[in-house]
């Protein structure tokens, strides 16, 4: 089965610095994309970034960005120069095992809530 | 943008009950997916749907479970039974041939 691992539940940053958050996952697929949502409390997935497995370049997205360690299995999420508004829950995804049907439905970890201090 | 619209937004039910959960995914997309994320917890994969049929479903995705696509636009889930443990967000989401996920905004279902 698919995992992804989120090994931090909680972080917090302050105003305007930089964090980053852990993920792992494990699949046997060479060719697939990674993505980072956000869930706010409202409770929407919001999509952050996403990474396409075969690029090296890591994806950016304004003060978002990844570092894609393929062979590790690894993709974090750098947010730098925090926001207020960063404050969410957010979740590494990646698709399923390719099982004939072409579903591709995403596995999600378990989330690590961001907290922003002022 | 497209979007993926999902209603009711939020739907209280006696256990019991039978709801249904509606989805418009996107108009080209091919692919059409339900999760849950029971509170506090993570996004469970429910089921996938393509070519009008169901493609893959997971160990969640019982005999109380259907989806259907009754008119080429909509995707409907229902719970045929509701139980208090299938209070939750639901999520739909689409994609097309490549992995353009879109999620809605989600129904939260509250069984009481």
């Amino acid at each position: 089965a698919q995992t992804v691992t989120q090994s931090q539940p909680e972080m917090s940053v302050q105003e305007a610095e930089t964090v980053t958050l852990s993920c792992t996952y494990d699949t046997s697929e060479s060719d697939y994309y990674l993505f980072w949502y956000k869930q706010p409390p409202s409770r929407q997935m919001i999509l952050v970034i996403r990474q396409e497995a075969y690029k090296q370049q890591n994806a950016t997205e304004n003060r978002f960005s990844v570092n894609f360690q393929k062979a590790a299995k690894s993709f974090s999420l750098k947010i730098s120069d925090s926001q207020l508004g960063d404050a969410a829950m957010y979740f590494c995804a990646c698709p399923s095992t390719y099982s004939g049907a072409g579903s591709y439905q995403l596995t999600f970890g378990k989330g690590t809530k961001l907290s922003v201090i002022p | 943008e497209p979007e993926v619209t999902q209603t009711p937004s939020h739907q209280v039910t006696q256990m019991g009950q039978e709801v249904i959960l509606r989805c418009v995914p996107i108009s080209n997309h091919l692919y059409f997916y339900w999760y849950r994320q029971i509170l506090g917890q993570k996004v469970e994969f429910l089921v996938s749907f393509y070519n009008n049929e169901i493609s893959e479903k997971s160990e969640i995705f019982d005999d109380q479970f259907s989806v259907e696509r009754p008119d080429g636009s909509n995707f409907t889930l229902k719970i045929r039974s509701t139980k208090l443990e299938d209070s939750a967000m639901y999520f739909c989401a689409s994609r097309g041939q490549a992995y353009g996920y879109t999620f809605g905004s989600g129904t939260r279902l509250t069984v009481v």
